[in-house]
């Protein structure tokens, strides 16, 4: 079984659009993540919720809000694309929030903003 | 949270120990040293952490000098599979630590 899993793996939309990307982890942990990685490479953490409240929220746009229905789950819904927001995003959970606790990463969604 | 250095890219052979350095000096008392690497599209993945003292798993071993300011990643026996670019973070284990990923160093394992 996946520990953490995306949906969809690549997504192409126009600019404008609204559209979502989902993430489940089955690993039972408080913790989850939205990171995004641009064309050059850069990984840089978006938001963290733990046990459903959020933690940390990295100056994005307010066209990006995540939404955690329940621990196992994170969500990224993005109003009103824009070019700029091409990019992989990775969903990531850990045990908790507070602890030396390692990260596991899903395999990314690919936006792709035409 | 502390700044890291590592080199842009390295090479090792297959089957030789690849060593890859990390500068972090002004790292602080509370702050843990992560390492994760990235291999080709795919999601970060998770290799081994240490505060002070050497840490060793079924992966790799960590060896963190005394005064961290430095530390060094080993794979012991490299494989072609181990190509991937290699993150080395400080991070608070607090509320609202981060991981901060930097450019870190891309590491090609030549036949």
């Amino acid at each position: 079984d996946t520990a953490v899993s995306q949906t969809p793996k690549y997504l192409v939309t126009q600019m404008g659009n609204d559209k979502s990307i989902k993430c489940e982890q089955n690993l039972g942990h408080d913790t989850m993540y939205w990171y995004k990685q641009d064309s050059k490479k850069f990984l840089k953490i978006m938001f963290s919720y733990n046990n459903k409240e959020l933690i940390i929220n990295e100056t994005v746009p307010n066209r990006f809000s995540p939404k955690s229905p329940d621990k196992a789950h994170l969500n990224l819904h993005i109003n009103s694309l824009e070019l700029g927001d091409s990019a992989v995003y990775f969903c990531a959970s850990s045990q908790d929030v507070s602890g030396p606790y390692e990260q596991y990463f899903g395999p990314g969604t690919r936006l792709t903003v035409t | 949270d502390a700044k890291t250095t590592q080199p842009p890219s390295m090479d090792c052979a297959e089957g030789r120990a690849a060593n890859l350095p990390c500068n972090h000096s002004t790292i602080s008392g509370n702050e843990y040293v992560y390492w994760y690497r990235q291999i080709h599209s795919q999601g970060p993945q998770y290799i081994i952490h240490g505060l002070k003292n050497n840490e060793t798993n079924e992966m790799a071993s960590l060896i963190i000098t005394e005064d961290r300011k430095s530390s060094t990643l080993i794979l012991p026996h490299a494989t072609l599979r181990d190509t991937a670019v290699y993150y080395c973070i400080v991070r608070v284990a607090s509320w609202g630590g981060k991981l901060i990923f930097g450019q870190g160093t891309e590491l090609s394992v030549k036949p």
